[in-house]
């Protein structure tokens, strides 16, 4: 089966400019997260989706991050202005319910941000 | 919210010898735990898992313990080779709650040939 599928790889702006991430799940998976990484620390979850709608967004920075995933499939987060903390790598990640154990849990390659 | 420490930080071994990556949780309610290793520059890949029905689980060079009573849970590799070299992550999940992982800072393996 096709992976997690991320775009872009790479992306370097400015501080105060604004970045969207694009993430398509593997083909049936009802659950999406997106998660930071930052260099040298382990992936931080930012927001959960159950199909279109979200499940766990406690840890999103709700004054500058925004996420949707208006038809349960694809998903955009969007970081809206940029600070230089923020450069870390988005990964994407998505898992079937129907394998509740989890093995179907798998990560995209995710998108590296920098902000100068 | 559950929060998961691993130590060490780094670990450097020579060719051959045993590593082993231990991580505390703090949720009593995890019974889910994975490992994933991340290459540099990719993305981190599941290698093993063990549920809190069971106190370890084995898959040729690489082993999972889990103590419970104690929250802590260990990754033993064991004959390491070169192609070990990676960043390793612990994760915990209430497995019946959506799947969400909870990852530890990582430990850096280097094995030295």
């Amino acid at each position: 089966e096709a992976g997690v599928a991320q775009s872009p790889r790479y992306k370097i702006i400015e501080k105060r400019q604004s970045v969207a991430f694009w993430c398509n799940p593997i083909s049936g998976h009802a659950t999406l997260y997106w998660y930071q990484q930052i260099l040298g620390q382990g992936p931080k979850l930012l927001i959960q989706f159950q199909n279109n709608g979200v499940v766990d967004d406690s840890q999103l920075p709700k004054d500058r991050f925004s996420a949707e995933r208006l038809k349960g499939v694809d998903s955009t987060l969007k970081i809206q202005p940029a600070k230089l903390e923020d450069s870390a790598v988005y990964l994407c990640a998505s898992s079937s319910n129907r394998d509740r154990g989890n093995y179907g849990y798998t990560f995209g390659s995710g998108t590296r941000l920098t902000v100068v | 919210g559950e929060n998961v420490e691993q130590h060490p930080s780094t670990l450097s071994v020579q060719e051959g010898d045993s590593a082993v990556i231990k991580c505390t949780y703090s949720d009593s309610a995890s019974n889910y735990f994975p490992w994933y290793k991340q290459e540099l520059g990719k993305r981190p890949q599941l290698i093993i898992d063990i549920r809190s029905n069971v106190g370890e689980k084995k898959d040729q060079r690489i082993a999972v313990t889990l103590n419970k009573t104690a929250k802590h849970f260990s990754l033993h590799i064991t004959e390491t080779q070169p192609e070990d070299s990676a960043v390793y992550f612990c994760a915990a999940s209430r497995d019946n709650a959506g799947n969400m992982l909870t990852f530890g800072g990582g430990t850096r393996l280097m094995v030295k040939p």
